[in-house]
Protein backbone atom coordinates (compact mmCIF):
# COMPACT_ATOMS: atom_id res chain seq x y z
CA UNK A 1 0.00 0.00 0.00
CA UNK A 2 0.85 3.55 -0.16
CA UNK A 3 3.39 4.89 2.35
CA UNK A 4 4.59 8.42 3.31
CA UNK A 5 7.32 8.41 4.36
CA UNK A 6 8.51 11.90 6.78
CA UNK A 7 11.91 12.82 8.08
CA UNK A 8 13.71 13.40 10.19
CA UNK A 9 11.46 12.24 13.39
CA UNK A 10 12.69 14.95 16.04
CA UNK A 11 14.38 18.32 15.39
CA UNK A 12 15.88 20.78 18.20
CA UNK A 13 16.89 24.00 16.96
CA UNK A 14 17.78 27.58 18.50
CA UNK A 15 15.36 30.08 18.03
CA UNK A 16 15.70 31.75 14.75
CA UNK A 17 17.91 28.97 13.31
CA UNK A 18 15.87 27.63 10.12
CA UNK A 19 13.92 24.07 10.06
CA UNK A 20 12.59 21.84 7.22
CA UNK A 21 10.90 18.89 7.04
CA UNK A 22 10.72 16.35 4.18
CA UNK A 23 7.87 14.12 2.78
CA UNK A 24 8.25 10.92 0.78
CA UNK A 25 5.84 8.75 -0.97
CA UNK A 26 6.35 5.40 -2.80
CA UNK A 27 3.23 6.51 -4.89
CA UNK A 28 2.48 9.88 -7.20
CA UNK A 29 0.40 11.59 -5.07
CA UNK A 30 -2.74 13.78 -6.96
CA UNK A 31 -2.13 16.56 -3.56
CA UNK A 32 -0.49 16.70 -0.25
CA UNK A 33 -1.72 18.34 2.65
CA UNK A 34 0.44 20.19 6.04
CA UNK A 35 -1.11 19.93 9.03
CA UNK A 36 0.55 20.95 12.46
CA UNK A 37 -0.41 19.88 16.06
CA UNK A 38 0.66 21.72 19.21
CA UNK A 39 1.61 19.55 22.02
CA UNK A 40 -1.74 18.39 23.32
CA UNK A 41 -3.58 19.56 21.12
CA UNK A 42 -5.22 18.23 17.55
CA UNK A 43 -3.90 18.53 13.72
CA UNK A 44 -4.75 22.00 12.12
CA UNK A 45 -4.46 22.33 8.40
CA UNK A 46 -2.09 24.28 7.39
CA UNK A 47 -1.88 23.56 3.37
CA UNK A 48 -2.34 21.65 0.11
CA UNK A 49 -0.50 21.65 -2.71
CA UNK A 50 -2.05 20.08 -6.35
CA UNK A 51 0.41 21.03 -8.84
CA UNK A 52 3.67 19.43 -9.92
CA UNK A 53 6.75 21.99 -8.51
CA UNK A 54 4.45 24.08 -6.95
CA UNK A 55 5.61 26.25 -4.27
CA UNK A 56 3.56 28.22 -1.98
CA UNK A 57 4.05 30.77 1.16
CA UNK A 58 2.54 31.46 4.45
CA UNK A 59 4.49 34.08 6.15
CA UNK A 60 8.08 32.19 7.59
CA UNK A 61 6.81 29.00 5.93
CA UNK A 62 7.34 27.66 2.42
CA UNK A 63 5.92 24.44 1.42
CA UNK A 64 6.94 23.26 -2.11
CA UNK A 65 5.80 19.92 -3.92
CA UNK A 66 8.04 17.94 -6.42
CA UNK A 67 7.84 17.68 -9.88
CA UNK A 68 7.10 14.18 -9.32
CA UNK A 69 4.54 14.59 -7.15
CA UNK A 70 6.29 12.11 -4.90
CA UNK A 71 7.73 14.54 -2.50
CA UNK A 72 7.11 17.64 -0.65
CA UNK A 73 8.96 19.62 1.87
CA UNK A 74 8.50 22.45 4.27
CA UNK A 75 10.79 25.07 5.69
CA UNK A 76 10.43 27.52 8.30
CA UNK A 77 12.65 30.62 8.10
CA UNK A 78 14.35 31.96 11.06
CA UNK A 79 11.91 29.48 13.85
CA UNK A 80 9.81 31.21 16.81
CA UNK A 81 8.65 29.27 20.04
CA UNK A 82 4.95 29.52 18.70
CA UNK A 83 6.43 27.04 15.64
CA UNK A 84 7.14 24.54 18.10
CA UNK A 85 4.54 21.17 17.17
CA UNK A 86 4.39 18.46 15.08
CA UNK A 87 4.53 18.37 11.64
CA UNK A 88 2.45 15.94 9.78
CA UNK A 89 2.44 15.40 5.63
CA UNK A 90 -0.87 14.12 4.28
CA UNK A 91 -1.00 12.21 0.60
CA UNK A 92 -3.89 11.80 -1.13
CA UNK A 93 -3.46 9.62 -4.07
CA UNK A 94 -7.13 9.53 -6.02
CA UNK A 95 -8.05 12.96 -5.13
CA UNK A 96 -11.40 12.15 -3.34
CA UNK A 97 -10.09 13.40 -0.14
CA UNK A 98 -11.33 10.07 0.94
CA UNK A 99 -7.92 8.07 1.72
CA UNK A 100 -5.15 10.44 3.27
CA UNK A 101 -2.19 8.74 4.38
CA UNK A 102 -0.78 10.69 6.85
CA UNK A 103 3.44 10.67 6.94
CA UNK A 104 4.72 9.83 10.90
CA UNK A 105 5.04 13.55 11.21
CA UNK A 106 8.55 15.78 13.09
CA UNK A 107 8.33 16.97 15.85
CA UNK A 108 9.99 20.46 16.15
CA UNK A 109 11.12 21.32 19.63
CA UNK A 110 12.94 25.41 19.77
CA UNK A 111 15.10 26.45 22.52
CA UNK A 112 14.35 30.47 23.47
CA UNK B 1 -14.16 25.65 14.47
CA UNK B 2 -15.70 23.08 12.66
CA UNK B 3 -17.98 21.73 15.19
CA UNK B 4 -16.63 18.64 15.80
CA UNK B 5 -17.38 17.39 19.66
CA UNK B 6 -15.35 13.69 20.90
CA UNK B 7 -17.12 12.08 23.82
CA UNK B 8 -16.15 10.63 26.15
CA UNK B 9 -12.37 12.75 26.43
CA UNK B 10 -10.34 10.51 28.25
CA UNK B 11 -11.34 6.84 29.33
CA UNK B 12 -10.13 3.85 30.98
CA UNK B 13 -10.93 0.50 30.68
CA UNK B 14 -10.15 -2.75 31.06
CA UNK B 15 -9.04 -5.81 28.44
CA UNK B 16 -11.95 -7.26 26.86
CA UNK B 17 -14.37 -4.67 27.40
CA UNK B 18 -16.71 -2.55 24.76
CA UNK B 19 -16.16 0.26 24.56
CA UNK B 20 -17.90 3.62 22.33
CA UNK B 21 -16.41 6.51 21.27
CA UNK B 22 -18.74 8.95 19.95
CA UNK B 23 -17.82 11.93 17.34
CA UNK B 24 -21.09 14.95 16.87
CA UNK B 25 -20.78 17.43 14.26
CA UNK B 26 -22.95 20.25 14.03
CA UNK B 27 -22.88 21.68 10.12
CA UNK B 28 -24.00 18.14 8.06
CA UNK B 29 -20.92 17.28 6.41
CA UNK B 30 -20.80 14.48 4.45
CA UNK B 31 -17.42 13.13 5.21
CA UNK B 32 -16.38 12.57 8.19
CA UNK B 33 -13.51 9.40 9.55
CA UNK B 34 -11.98 8.18 12.45
CA UNK B 35 -8.19 8.35 12.97
CA UNK B 36 -5.67 7.05 15.84
CA UNK B 37 -2.54 8.09 16.63
CA UNK B 38 0.28 6.91 18.07
CA UNK B 39 4.12 7.92 18.42
CA UNK B 40 5.80 7.35 15.82
CA UNK B 41 2.98 6.42 13.42
CA UNK B 42 1.44 9.61 12.60
CA UNK B 43 -2.31 9.61 11.84
CA UNK B 44 -3.54 6.46 11.09
CA UNK B 45 -7.30 5.57 8.70
CA UNK B 46 -9.60 3.33 10.82
CA UNK B 47 -12.56 3.70 9.03
CA UNK B 48 -14.52 6.82 7.18
CA UNK B 49 -17.95 7.36 6.36
CA UNK B 50 -19.65 8.80 3.11
CA UNK B 51 -22.99 9.45 4.51
CA UNK B 52 -25.78 7.97 6.65
CA UNK B 53 -25.04 4.01 7.21
CA UNK B 54 -21.94 4.78 3.95
CA UNK B 55 -18.92 3.64 5.45
CA UNK B 56 -15.70 2.06 4.80
CA UNK B 57 -12.67 0.67 6.07
CA UNK B 58 -9.29 2.39 6.59
CA UNK B 59 -6.05 1.28 6.33
CA UNK B 60 -6.23 -0.22 10.74
CA UNK B 61 -9.73 -1.49 10.65
CA UNK B 62 -9.20 -4.95 12.54
CA UNK B 63 -11.19 -4.79 16.14
CA UNK B 64 -13.34 -1.75 15.01
CA UNK B 65 -16.83 -1.36 14.13
CA UNK B 66 -18.41 1.85 12.99
CA UNK B 67 -22.01 3.12 12.51
CA UNK B 68 -23.85 5.95 11.48
CA UNK B 69 -27.10 6.08 11.37
CA UNK B 70 -27.39 10.59 11.73
CA UNK B 71 -25.31 12.87 9.63
CA UNK B 72 -24.04 14.56 12.59
CA UNK B 73 -23.09 11.44 14.76
CA UNK B 74 -20.00 9.05 13.62
CA UNK B 75 -19.82 6.19 16.37
CA UNK B 76 -16.40 3.97 16.90
CA UNK B 77 -16.65 0.72 18.22
CA UNK B 78 -14.00 -1.74 19.60
CA UNK B 79 -16.15 -5.13 20.84
CA UNK B 80 -13.19 -6.15 23.27
CA UNK B 81 -10.54 -3.65 23.75
CA UNK B 82 -7.09 -4.51 23.74
CA UNK B 83 -3.96 -3.07 24.68
CA UNK B 84 -2.71 -2.47 21.60
CA UNK B 85 -6.01 -0.71 21.30
CA UNK B 86 -4.69 1.79 23.76
CA UNK B 87 -4.25 4.68 21.81
CA UNK B 88 -5.29 8.77 20.97
CA UNK B 89 -8.48 8.65 18.55
CA UNK B 90 -9.18 12.06 16.23
CA UNK B 91 -12.82 12.49 14.67
CA UNK B 92 -12.62 14.37 11.38
CA UNK B 93 -14.63 15.76 9.01
CA UNK B 94 -14.13 16.96 5.24
CA UNK B 95 -16.21 19.85 4.42
CA UNK B 96 -16.08 19.24 0.29
CA UNK B 97 -14.74 16.47 -1.60
CA UNK B 98 -11.96 16.65 -3.74
CA UNK B 99 -10.46 19.42 -1.69
CA UNK B 100 -10.21 16.93 1.22
CA UNK B 101 -9.01 19.32 4.35
CA UNK B 102 -9.77 18.22 7.68
CA UNK B 103 -11.34 19.34 10.59
CA UNK B 104 -10.05 17.26 13.50
CA UNK B 105 -11.96 17.15 16.64
CA UNK B 106 -10.35 17.51 20.00
CA UNK B 107 -9.35 13.79 20.56
CA UNK B 108 -10.40 10.85 22.99
CA UNK B 109 -7.80 9.43 24.67
CA UNK B 110 -8.22 5.35 25.98
CA UNK B 111 -6.04 3.61 28.27
CA UNK B 112 -6.85 -0.06 28.18
CA UNK B 113 -5.53 -2.20 30.92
Amino acid sequence: GQQVMQIPQYQHVQEGEDFTTYCNSSTTLSNIQWYKQRPGGHPVFLIQLVKSGEVKKQKRLTFQFGEAKKNSSLHITATQTTDVGTYFCAGDRNNAGNMLTFGGGTRLMVKP
Amino acid sequence: DAGITQSPRHKVTETGTPVTLRCHQTENHRYMYWYRQDPGHGLRLIHYSYGVKDTDKGEVSDGYSVSRSKTEDFLLTLESATSSQTSVYFCAISTSVGTGELFFGEGSRLTVL
